[in-house]
């Protein structure tokens, strides 16, 4: 069975700071993919990164950094230098094709204050 | 281009009636995903389409719900005899290709309350 950990449920920072959310995933399979989305107060998930098991390189976008080690089964994503405008609720997702869905974590509500 | 949209974005409906939702996904992609977002349940899995079929339908809640994808893109969820505990936004995605780990693009969602 998949499974998705996001054992942080709310995280308020002050802006600039940097911040990690945690995501811890379950699965028996050796090919599997890994996903963020962004899920603003407007409501619709906004898709940031997919990341597939045989690549374990970290990944930089602006911002953003994701650190993907399969010894933890852990995809974690660091916001540097926090901004109000990344004031949203982060899922983490697995995805494997034995079942062909999307197993979210309960995702993380982050706050960045001004 | 265009994303994945959803009608109505808001239903309020009495118990015991029925309901339709309505999904509209990227132009091309054949995969097409319906995902129920709740307090209390997170975000679970409903159903998916390969094309206008639906090998999984295991993720359903009951019996009163169904759905169905014609032409190989609109797709509606229905729910009948809606309950209290049907209230929750419903969420469709879609991706280029199913098999393939294809990114899911999200669509604005639909909220239902029952009252």
């Amino acid at each position: 069975a998949q499974k998705v950990t996001q054992a942080q449920t709310e995280i308020s920072v002050v802006e600039k700071e940097d911040v990690t959310l945690d995501c811890v995933y379950e699965t028996r399979d050796t090919t599997y993919y890994l996903f963020w989305y962004k899920q603003p107060p407007s409501g619709e998930l906004v898709f940031l990164i997919r990341r597939n098991s045989f690549d374990e390189q970290n990944e930089i976008s602006g911002r953003y950094s994701w650190n993907f080690q399969k010894s933890t089964s852990s995809f974690n994503f660091t916001i540097t230098a926090s901004q109000v405008v990344d004031s949203a609720v982060y899922f983490c997702a697995l995805y494997t094709g034995a079942n062909s869905k999307l197993t979210f974590g309960k995702g993380i509500t982050l706050s960045v204050r001004p | 281009g265009a994303g994945v949209s959803q009608s109505p974005s808001n239903k309020v409906t009495e118990k015991g009636k029925d309901v339709e939702l309505r999904c509209d996904p990227i132009s091309g992609h054949t995969a097409l995903y319906w995902y129920r977002q709740s307090l209390g349940q997170g975000l679970e899995f409903l159903i998916y389409f390969q094309g206008n079929s639906a090998p999984d339908k295991s993720g359903l809640p009951s019996d009163r719900f169904s759905a169905e994808r014609t032409g190989g893109s609109v797709s509606t969820l229905t729910i009948q005899r809606t309950q209290q505990e049907d209230s929750a936004v419903y969420l469709c995605a879609s991706s280029l290709e199913w098999y393939s780990a294809d990114t899911q693009y999200f669509g604005p969602g639909t909220r239902l309350t029952v009252l």
